[in-house]
C-alpha cells in the first residue's frame, strides 16, 4: 500500500499564481484533511472532508478551496497565491471512525515569492 | 493563548538517556491524546495513542495523561540516535478535529 501520496514535493509560485496540490489515498478512508505546518505554529487544519461530496472549513481556510469527488482524492487549490501561504502542506486521512489517528503524506513544500 | 502548548526545544541528550517530552492544554473536553514522530522532510507518523487519563507503554515509549492537571508526557527510555526527530503532541475532544502542539525537536547524540 502506498498510503497517502502527495504531489508535487516542492513548488515555487509567484504572487497571484494559482495551483493545485494533489492528495490521494489508497486505504479507502472516508475522512481526509489538509494541514499547513509553519515554524512555532504546529499543524493547523485548513479544510477537511468526511466523505465524497462533503467538505468543511478548518482553522485557516482563507485563500484555499477544496473538493472531494471521489473517496481517494482530495485536492487543495490555491486561488491566488500570497507570500503568507509559504508553508509545508500535509494531507492526512483516517477511517470513518471518530478519533482514529491520522495517516499523513510526506508533504508539499510551497514557496510563494 | 494556544489550546495546546509544547516547548519547541531543541532538546539534546546523549545516547541511552531517558527523554521526557511534555504538553499542556487548556480545553477540558479533550479526551484522546496522541504523540506523533516526524523525521526531517517527512510527514508525522503516529507513535502513541491514549484515551483519557493513565499510562500506556509500548517498548521504550511510555505515554502519560493527567487530565486533572491538563498535562501529557512522553517518555523515551534508552534513547537512540534514530529517535532524533520532532515529536508532536495532539489531542481531540471527539469528532474529526485534532489540535496539534508546535512540536519538540529532539537530538540524541551517539
Amino acid at each position: 500500500n502506498a498510503g497517502v501520496t502527495q504531489t508535487p514535493k516542492f513548488q515555487v509560485l509567484k504572487t497571484g499564481q494559482s495551483m493545485t496540490l494533489q492528495c490521494a489515498q489508497d486505504m479507502n478512508h472516508e475522512y481526509m484533511s489538509w494541514y499547513r505546518q509553519d515554524p512555532g505554529m504546529g499543524l493547523r487544519l485548513i479544510h477537511y472532508s468526511v466523505g465524497a461530496g462533503i467538505t468543511d472549513q478548518g482553522e485557516v481556510p482563507n485563500g484555499y478551496n477544496v473538493s472531494r469527488s471521489t473517496t481517494e482524492d482530495f485536492p487543495l487549490r490555491l486561488l491566488s497565491a500570497a507570500p503568507s501561504q509559504t508553508s509545508v502542506y500535509f494531507c492526512a486521512s483516517t477511517p470513518d471512525r471518530l478519533n482514529s489517528p491520522l495517516h499523513f503524506g510526506n508533504g508539499t513544500r510551497l514557496t510563494v515569492t | 493563548q494556544k489550546e495546546v502548548e509544547q516547548d519547541p526545544g531543541p532538546l539534546s541528550v546523549p545516547e541511552g538517556a531517558i527523554v521526557s517530552l511534555n504538553c499542556t492544554y487548556s480545553n477540558s473536553a479533550f479526551q484522546y491524546f496522541m504523540w506523533y514522530r516526524q523525521y526531517s522532510r517527512k510527514g508525522p507518523e503516529l507513535l502513541m495513542y491514549t484515551y483519557s487519563s493513565g499510562n500506556k507503554e509500548d517498548g521504550r515509549f511510555t505515554a502519560q495523561v493527567d487530565k486533572s492537571s491538563k498535562y501529557i508526557s512522553l517518555f523515551i527510555r534508552d534513547s537512540q540516535p534514530s529517535d532524533s526527530a520532532t515529536y508532536l503532541c495532539a489531542m481531540s475532544g471527539g469528532g474529526f478535529k485534532t489540535i496539534f502542539g508546535a512540536g519538540t525537536r529532539l537530538f540524541v547524540k551517539a
